[in-house]
């Protein structure tokens, strides 16, 4: 399968607790980035990234949020002290961008369920 | 500040009927606009995409209208399957934000066979 994958599928913490997500994009793409859905809701922007710089954090990313991606390839999303409100499914997608003006195709993994208790 | 709205959550056809998906935005600066389907325990995969100076796209079953002024799409399907019951997101994206997508709250279509 040559597609994104996430890990873990789920994760279960208790508040105050720290997690790790990790996302593997599709091989030769050059951008990744992360979203985070909540019930009811579409997925929204946190992050993005190409190659390995951080390009975009969107003000939903508080500073228990960080995320890297080491030599481009894959990345991970670490929240620190978890709150209930953390609560959501974190979605990780990745695309080739041809050029910065250029709207690229993002394939989505099948995301990280995070409960926080 | 929801700059992407799907005001039905739900929808019901009956298969071989025209399913009809509507979107509406408040950001004038998109260039792209897009649908994404999404299965349970899946993430969303692309269906369709329209650019913002165009007013219709077609892909096999799959038609995307664009009415600027109203600031409105819609993704209509024809004929529906059963296959096609899934949740249906709209997205808007700017080039110049790296394609980040800004998503609808989404539509739950069922398709009755």
């Amino acid at each position: 399968d040559t597609g994104v994958s996430q890990d873990p599928r789920h994760k279960i913490t208790k508040r105050g607790q720290n997690v790790t997500f990790r996302c593997d994009p599709i091989s030769e793409h050059n951008r990744l980035y992360w979203y985070r859905q909540t019930l009811g809701q579409g997925p929204e922007f946190l992050t993005y990234f190409q190659n390995e710089a951080q390009l975009e954090k969107s003000r939903l990313l508080s500073d228990r949020f960080s995320a890297e991606r080491p030599k481009g390839s894959f990345s991970t999303l670490e929240i620190q002290r978890t709150e209930q409100g953390d609560s959501a499914m974190y979605l990780c997608a990745s695309s080739l961008a041809k050029g910065m003006s250029f709207w690229d195709e993002q394939f989505f993994g099948p995301g990280t369920r995070l409960t926080v208790l | 500040d929801q700059q992407v709205k799907q005001n039905s959550p739900s929808l019901s056809v009956q298969e071989g009927r025209i399913s009809i998906l509507n979107c509406d935005y408040t950001n004038s600066m998109f260039d792209y606009f897009l649908w994404y389907k999404k299965y349970p325990a899946e993430g969303p995969t692309f269906l369709i995409s329209i650019s913002s100076i165009k007013d219709k796209n077609e892909d096999g079953r799959f038609t995307v209208f664009l009415n600027k002024s109203a600031k409105h799409l819609s993704l209509h399907i024809v004929p529906s399957q059963p296959g096609d019951s899934a949740v249906y997101f709209c997205a808007g994206c700017k080039e110049t934000s790296g394609s980040r997508l800004t998503f609808g709250e989404g539509t739950q279509l069922t398709v009755n066979p």
